[in-house]
């Protein structure tokens, strides 16, 4: 069974620095990856994904991650944190090619804190 | 404009009542999903659809129930069979099982 991990349950950092925000996932093969981010009280909203391809993905807001097959990572980074990026973020690892469905795996969220 | 929408957004229930979550969607998406999301513990899918007519088991599905009757409709009833309903709850959907799943805001239940 697919699993994922977020090491960092809260993460601290001032605005205008570099942010990395970990992912690692456990799965027999290339999963499909995928990154939310979510406001209090609000819906996730998709930053990126990968499913194949160039192992770099660049998504919304200035966001990007890389794929590492070998170190079976999916970390998200932003090169300048903006202090509206304090919010949840999520990473989902799915099962591609399934008959039984896509039943995305969800890691328990890192809480970034933005400090001005 | 497309998107996915949930109703109530927040909902209030006593103890031993069945509470139907609404969720509706005009992306064309033929497949529908059901989570529900806990402090600290991740989303988890309860039920999700393929198809109209057809629906699967998620990985919590005891104590819920759906239907899929329309395309665009994919409502879960929360029975009093649920031991701790209380939780915020997501609808998703997507082109295909496969495809990239788009949220709706969710709704938050609380059981008095």
């Amino acid at each position: 069974a697919q699993s994922v991990t977020q090491p960092d349950i809260h993460i601290t950092v001032s605005e205008g620095a570099s942010l990395e925000l970990r992912c690692n996932y456990s799965y027999g093969a290339t999963p499909y990856l995928f990154w939310y981010v979510q406001s209090p009280g609000q819906g996730l909203q998709l930053l990126l994904k990968y499913f194949s391809g160039d192992t770099l993905v660049q998504g919304i807001k200035g966001f990007e991650a890389e794929f590492k097959r070998s170190q079976s990572s999916f970390n998200l980074r932003k090169p300048s944190v903006h202090w509206s990026d304090a919010a949840e973020y999520f990473c989902a690892v799915g099962a591609p090619g399934r008959g039984g469905g896509n039943k995305l795996t969800f890691g328990t969220g890192t809480q970034l804190k933005v400090e001005l | 404009d497309g998107g996915i929408t949930q109703s109530p957004k927040y909902l209030f229930r006593k103890e031993g009542q069945n509470v139907t979550l609404s969720c509706e969607q005009n992306l064309n998406h033929d497949a529908m999903y059901w989570y529900r999301q806990d402090p600290g513990q991740g989303l988890r899918l309860i039920y999700y659809s393929q198809i109209v007519n057809d629906f699967q088991k998620g990985d919590i599905a005891e104590g819920y129930s759906v239907s899929r009757e329309k395309k665009e409709s994919f409502p879960l009833t929360v029975t009093s069979a649920q031991k701790n309903p209380t939780a915020f709850y997501l609808c998703a959907s997507s082109i295909e099982v496969t495809d990239t799943q788009y949220f709706g805001p969710g709704t938050r239940l609380t059981v008095l």
